[in-house]
């Protein structure tokens, strides 16, 4: 059974310009989350789909944003990019209330 | 908002000596989760909790569900060159979605052949 997989796995950005990444779950995993991962604040939670509908929310502004498709791949968007927001962007994938499963993320450099 | 304290924020060991890494939390979660993460790479899932109380093992994986649901150990027995990473903790607090985790800083070690 094949993995999450994230795409693009590298990405370098200018301030100002905006990203989507994406994430295809691991097959029948309905459930995809997204977190942030920064050397100064860690892993954090950005915000949850289950069958397209956002579920939860972290505490990050309105420039991040997701979606989630039928299939059950999802999108994150960062507009307006900021140096700050230079880090590895994980997404996980789960099946109903079972553990999470991680990609191997995407790194993003704002520069 | 939630804070997980995870400790010691890193370890230097000799190949075979017994590994213990620990979190403590503020609030009751619901369940206590153990990831491994290699440099460039996701976090791997290692062991799961669900139950207060309850002590699983995943090869020379241990860990521990606390009484009070507001921490979890991890314990590596005989530890191997390959065991060389990061360790973090997370949790999810009763009522939320499995997937909304809150974790700890994490834990680097590092095994001295």
């Amino acid at each position: 059974k094949a993995g999450v997989t994230q795409t693009p796995r590298y990405l370098i950005k200018t301030r100002g310009q905006q990203v989507t990444l994406s994430c295809s779950p691991i097959s029948g995993h309905r459930s995809v989350s997204w977190y942030q991962q920064t050397p100064g604040q860690g892993l954090q939670f950005l915000f949850e789909y289950f069958s397209e509908t956002q579920r939860n929310k972290g505490n990050f502004p309105g420039r991040f944003s997701g979606r989630q498709f039928s299939n059950s791949r999802s999108e994150m968007n960062v507009s307006t990019l900021e140096l700050g927001d230079s880090a590895l962007y994980l997404c996980a994938s789960g099946f109903m209330n079972t553990e999470a499963f991680f990609g191997q993320g995407t790194r993003l450099t704002v520069v | 908002g939630q804070q997980l304290n995870q400790s010691p924020q890193s370890m230097f060991i000799q190949e075979g000596e017994d590994v213990s890494m620990n979190c403590t939390s503020s609030s009751i979660f619901n369940t206590w989760l153990w990831y491994k993460q290699d440099p460039g790479e996701g976090p791997v899932l290692l062991i799961a909790l669900y139950k207060a109380g309850e002590l699983t093992s995943n090869g020379r994986l241990t860990a521990q569900f606390g009484i009070t649901r507001k921490d979890s150990f991890l314990n590596i027995s005989a530890s191997i060159p390959s065991d060389v990473g990061i360790y973090f903790c997370a949790g999810q607090d009763s009522g939320g979605s499995n997937y909304k985790l809150t974790f700890g800083k994490g834990t680097l070690l590092t095994v001295n052949p």
